[in-house]
């Protein structure tokens, strides 16, 4: 039972590169969310899923984007990659009234 | 401004002594409480919650207090083990099937042995 994974899980990128982070669940969850983790500033929340082919915006959704085409996957996309945006992602699932499975983590940094 | 606030970045006890971890929330609405426990290159893990029709919930060494009126909880760890050194998140939302929680920024534990 493999949980939450997440890819890749180091990435360096140029300021204005693009990349799409991963994330996969096996748990049949439904509800799906990606979140940064910033010193001082906890979790914030970037966008989330409520189903398949749902997306919405979380506190700080500018400059990325997401999909979830299939629901197992919750894909993170930076199209112009920015220095403030250097950061620890974390993706999470969950179900109705449970709590939440994160992933371990994609630590990234721009240049 | 932050709904869930920590705000104390670290704290360091004894071996065997009680860790007592605090959090303070601003939006009324919030009735669902978690903790969550998070080691380096690792996710953030559940430990226990707490629904705002309690004022207390205890799960082994873990004992979570919630003071409505205050907009308070706090999570009690007796006693404290080297193992449970790592950032401890609190989280609140509203109701168990929120779409959404917001995340505390976090307390660092160190435990000495």
């Amino acid at each position: 039972n493999a949980g939450v994974t997440q890819t890749p899980k180091f990435r360096v990128l140029k300021t204005g590169q693009s990349m799409t982070l991963l994330c996969a669940q096996d748990m049949n969850h439904e509800y799906m969310y990606w979140y940064r983790q910033d010193p001082g500033m906890g979790l914030r929340l970037i966008h989330y899923s409520v189903g398949e082919g749902t997306t919405a915006k979380g506190e700080v959704p500018d400059g990325y984007n997401v999909s979830r085409l299939k629901k197992q996957n919750f894909l993170l996309g930076l199209e112009s990659a920015a220095p403030s945006q250097t950061s620890v992602y974390f993706c999470a699932s969950r179900k109705a009234n449970y709590g939440y499975t994160f992933g371990s983590g994609t630590r990234l940094t721009v240049v | 401004d932050q709904q869930v606030k920590q705000n104390s970045p670290s704290l360091s006890v004894q071996e065997g002594r009680i860790s007592i971890l605090n959090c303070d929330y601003t939006n009324s609405m919030f009735d669902y409480f978690l903790w969550y426990k998070k080691y380096p290159a690792e996710g953030p893990t559940f430990l226990i919650s707490i629904s705002s029709i309690k004022d207390k919930n205890e799960d082994g060494r873990f004992t979570v207090f919630l003071n409505k009126s205050a907009k308070h909880l706090s999570l009690h760890i007796v006693p404290s083990q080297p193992g449970d050194s790592a950032v401890y998140f609190c989280a609140a939302s509203e109701g168990t099937g929120g779409f959404k929680t917001i995340f505390g920024a976090g307390t660092r534990l160190f435990v000495k042995a």
